[in-house]
């Protein structure tokens, strides 16, 4: 299995300020086929589903604000809100689909 | 518009099983594989398994092989997930999910509650 280990944990950021989000995965993700690295973002907040935010590391997903953005390549993975608001307190997930399925641990995103 | 609609919460004792459905809508079903995403409280997402919509066929994770049965009915667009052997851990929200690599449309979930 490919496991997905994202930091930090939490993290409390004021309204306006960045948001960095790692994500590292235990084997490479970067498919050789069409050079695109098999890994996602999601937000998850209490009471509904998982959204999208970002796909194929970097590729915004249908109506995802572009504060919203995915960096990285291969093993190390960064999402980054740039001016946070209020309506991002969240979890948000990185997921990879290389092989399989697998989730990161999540990380909750709150203001500070 | 792209939508999974998932069957109402239950509530099952220890030892029963569990049949969630989800019925799509808004695409053509048989393209897309359907995967099954739980979330216990308090804890992250995790895959059950998925089912290819155009023939049926199935993979499990490990941890699930032979409690989880994934199944399809393809003239009314819905899939099935059915788990056994329900402890108290199994308590969780369960989601179906579009695959599109990625997870691109997701269902309401469904809540599973195991109590005695």
């Amino acid at each position: 299995d490919i496991v997905m280990t994202q930091s930090p944990d939490s993290l409390a950021v004021s309204l306006g300020e960045r948001a960095t989000i790692n994500c590292k995965t235990s084997q490479s993700v970067l498919s050789s086929s069409n050079n695109g690295n098999s890994l996602a973002w999601y937000q998850k907040k209490p009471g509904q589903p998982p959204k999208v935010l970002i796909y194929w590391a970097s590729t915004r997903g249908s109506g995802v604000p572009d504060r919203f953005s995915g960096s990285g390549s291969g093993t190390d993975f960064t999402l980054t809100i740039s001016s946070l608001q209020a309506e991002d307190v969240a979890v948000y997930y990185c997921q990879q689909y290389y092989r399989s399925r697998t989730f990161g641990q999540g990380t909750k995103v709150e203001i500070k | 518009q792209v939508q999974l609609v998932q069957s109402g919460a239950e509530v099952k004792k220890p030892g029963a099983s569990v049949k969630v459905s989800c019925k799509a809508s808004g695409y053509t079903f048989s393209v897309y594989y359907i995967h099954w995403v739980r979330q216990a409280p308090g804890q992250g997402l995790e895959c059950l398994g998925w089912i290819r919509t155009a023939n049926g066929d199935t993979d499990y994770t490990p941890k699930f092989q032979g409690r989880v049965t994934l199944t399809r009915d393809t003239s009314i667009n819905t899939v099935y997930m059915e788990l056994s052997r329900l402890t108290s851990d199994d308590t969780a929200m369960y989601y179906c999910v579009r695959e599109n690599w990625f997870y691109d449309f997701w269902g309401q979930g469904t809540l599973v509650t195991v109590s005695s």
